[in-house]
């Protein structure tokens, strides 16, 4: 199985700050890989799929990078609505599709 | 829009059956996407249970494929999950969610439902 591995796995910041997530995969996974958003008893939400593409929706304040191992998330101007836990998932080649750990902003 | 909305008992005794069915509106279980169950134990992070496909196709988590069995039904665009033996470990809130082949993301998920495995 491809292992996913998010760092840090939770940061504090502030609002109108610039956060980036990493998301490192433990073999090359092209550019498949996703982003989503949770809050708090909620369900998680896609917010970039195939490492870059913004679902429809979603700020674009938002944004991702990376192919390869190694993808990052950037969020521009942190907005109060942004504290949650973010994790990204591979959905390269064949299942299982393997989520990282989260990570969870919180703010400072 | 799409949804989906999880429903079943929200109690299982240990050694017991946890089944779960997962109601769909506003696409057809018949298209061409894959619908999937990912649960959630509590505080901690997703973990990928597995998905069907229309024909009835699925792929399973290594980890619980011994004890997990997907199904669906067309006449009601429902698809559900029945998980075997489940211990206090199984204790999750369990999502399904909707997954498009093209880009392969789940784009559409239920709000979930708590399930505890307690006597």
């Amino acid at each position: 199985d491809i292992q996913m591995t998010q760092s840090p796995s939770s940061l504090s910041a502030s609002v109108g700050d610039r956060v980036t997530i990493t998301c490192r995969a433990s073999q090359s996974i092209s550019s498949y890989l996703n982003w989503y958003q949770q809050k708090p008893g909620k369900a998680p939400k896609l917010l970039i799929y195939a490492a870059a593409s913004l679902q429809s929706g979603v700020p674009s304040r938002f944004s991702g990078s990376g192919s390869g191992t190694d993808f990052t998330l950037t969020i521009n101007s942190l907005q109060p609505e942004d504290f949650a836990t973010y994790y990204c998932q591979q959905s390269y080649n064949t299942p299982p599709w393997t989520f990282g750990q989260g990570t969870k902003v919180e703010i400072k | 829009q799409v949804q989906l909305q999880e429903s079943g008992p929200g109690l299982v005794k240990p050694s017991g059956t946890l089944s779960l069915t997962c109601a769909v509106s506003g696409d057809s279980i018949s298209s061409g996407n894959w619908w999937t169950w990912v649960r959630q134990p509590p505080g901690k992070g997703l973990e990928w249970i597995g998905e069907i496909f229309r024909t009835g196709s699925t792929n399973y988590n290594p980890s619980l494929k011994s004890r997990v069995t997907f199904s669906i039904d067309k006449s009601t665009n429902q698809f559900s999950l029945k998980l075997a033996s489940v211990t206090a470990a199984d204790t999750a809130i369990y999502y399904c969610a909707r997954k498009v082949v093209i880009p392969s993301a789940l784009d559409h998920w239920g709000q979930g439902i708590l399930v505890t495995v307690s006597s």
